[in-house]
């Protein structure tokens, strides 16, 4: 299985909501991504999570937050986003995050987030 | 800091015809580079990589890409080109700096295969 879900696919929210993005992999990955991407932009690196671990944060407001219950599952917690939040976020995992060989990322289809 | 760049926005090409999305990076070290290919609406897809050995490097879906140390540039190709073939292309390299491992990407290129 190369698979990394996503759900919800779309989520239409309120700039006082609470809402969450899950992502899930079952592909004995170690590194866990979230990334930002704007309409025909590069993804952006939000957060790194490596065997469960936070590795690194891009300098993400902390209406952003993320959370790794277990090595197959991410989330993404968001509240009081405001409309440039709206993207769409992507998943991604890889065997690890580095090391000697560069491994590459599976990326899930995507969460559609629009605020309004 | 690690980099790559894509010259073009768009590139057209018509169906059967040969493709060439451009890439060239910019490393302090060995690069790892790497091609993603984003359909409408979807997550990033894995192309091929480059770590170290062949120049020539074979991906997925008939696709493949030349790495060129003097020029630097890993620039993604195939023989012949579908319609299915139209989406964004990404080339990305590992990035060491910082402390810390993460992938850069470049702006992406459009490829429209045209019938």
């Amino acid at each position: 299985d190369t698979e990394v879900t996503q759900t919800p696919k779309h989520l239409v929210m309120g700039m006082t909501n609470k809402k969450s993005l899950k992502c899930e992999q079952h592909m004995g990955h170690r590194a866990m991504y979230w990334y930002k991407q704007k309409a025909k932009k590069p993804p952006e690196l939000m957060f790194v999570y490596s065997y469960e671990k936070l590795s690194i944060n891009e300098s993400v407001p902390s209406r952003f937050s993320p959370e790794c219950p277990n090595s197959s599952l991410l989330n993404l917690h968001l509240h009081a986003l405001q409309p440039e939040d709206s993207a769409l976020y992507l998943c991604a995992s890889s065997l690890e995050t580095g090391g000697r060989s560069p491994y590459e990322q599976y990326f899930g289809p995507g969460t559609r987030l629009t605020v309004t | 800091a690690q980099s790559v760049a894509q010259p073009e926005d768009q590139v057209n090409v018509a169906e059967g015809n040969p493709l060439t999305v451009k890439c060239t990076y910019s490393v302090s070290g060995n690069p790892y580079l790497f091609w993603y290919v984003q359909y409408p609406n979807r997550g990033l897809q894995f192309l091929l990589k480059y770590i170290t050995g062949d120049n020539l490097v074979k991906g997925s879906y008939g696709f493949e890409a030349e790495f060129n140390k003097s020029q630097t540039s890993f620039h993604l190709k195939k023989p012949s080109a579908l319609v299915s073939d139209s989406a964004l292309y990404f080339c990305a390299v590992r990035d060491d700096s910082g402390g810390y491992q993460k992938v850069t990407f470049g702006t992406g290129t459009k490829l429209q295969v045209i019938p």
